[in-house]
């Protein structure tokens, strides 16, 4: 069965520390695989996928195909950055997406 | 990218009655989806809705419950109906952002049954 998984669903780290927000997903082919935020009162929004490779707000994540991992990760943890946080696969590219159930990051001073 | 607009935001709703909630898009787009978030979980998708078409529902959901129009390629509505508190959950549509740039969502409706 298709399926996400973060492990976590609280993960608290002080202010300039590392963060790794976990990621596993079930599925046999190609995956789609995107990282999304929700600021506290804001929408959800794309903050990752991982076809492009990039880097937002210091973000990175990468595809571990043999893990099947997507862990998203920042050197220095910002307040700003407290927030929900979900991974989400997209099989087959249809838009179809599956979210696991989400981490809490929380960045304290 | 794609800005969606979605109707109402919130609202408090009587058993047995139905709420049709309404996403609204800035430019033309071929699918858009229904999604519905329970209190404490995750994202699960309803419904995708094409234009002109059926809306095709995943498993556990189904049109009598959960009736969507797509009259046109910017506009879609999702109806609850006969609603119980257990409906009481935030639903969302959402709208891919560009084709390969992932999938935008609208702000949500935050319905409560009593």
């Amino acid at each position: 069965a298709q399926r996400v998984t973060q492990p976590e669903k609280l993960l608290s780290v002080f202010k300039g520390a590392p963060v790794e927000l976990k990621c596993n997903y079930s599925y046999s082919g190609s995956p789609e695989l995107f990282w999304y935020v929700q600021y506290s009162r804001q929408r959800l929004q794309l903050l990752l996928r991982h076809i492009s490779r990039e880097s937002i707000k210091g973000f990175t994540a990468d595809l571990n195909k043999g893990e099947t991992s997507f862990h998203l990760k920042k050197p220095f943890a910002q307040e700003e950055d407290s927030a929900m946080y979900y991974c989400a696969l997209d099989p087959s590219n249809t838009g179809k997406l599956i979210f696991g159930q989400g981490t809490t990051l929380q960045v304290k001073p | 990218s794609a800005v969606i607009s979605q109707k109402p935001s919130r609202d408090i709703c009587q058993r047995g009655t139905s709420l049709t909630i309404q996403c609204q898009v800035d430019s033309q787009v071929t699918m858009m989806f229904w999604y519905r978030q329970q209190p404490g979980q995750s994202l699960t998708l309803i419904a995708t809705a094409n234009q002109g078409s059926e809306a095709t529902y995943e498993s556990g959901f189904v049109i009598d419950k959960f009736p969507i129009s797509r009259p046109n390629l910017t506009f879609s509505t999702l109806t609850v109906s006969n609603m119980s508190p257990e409906d009481s959950s935030i639903y969302l549509c959402s709208v891919e952002i560009g084709t390969g740039y992932g999938y935008t969502f609208g702000s949500g409706t935050r319905l409560t049954v009593v």
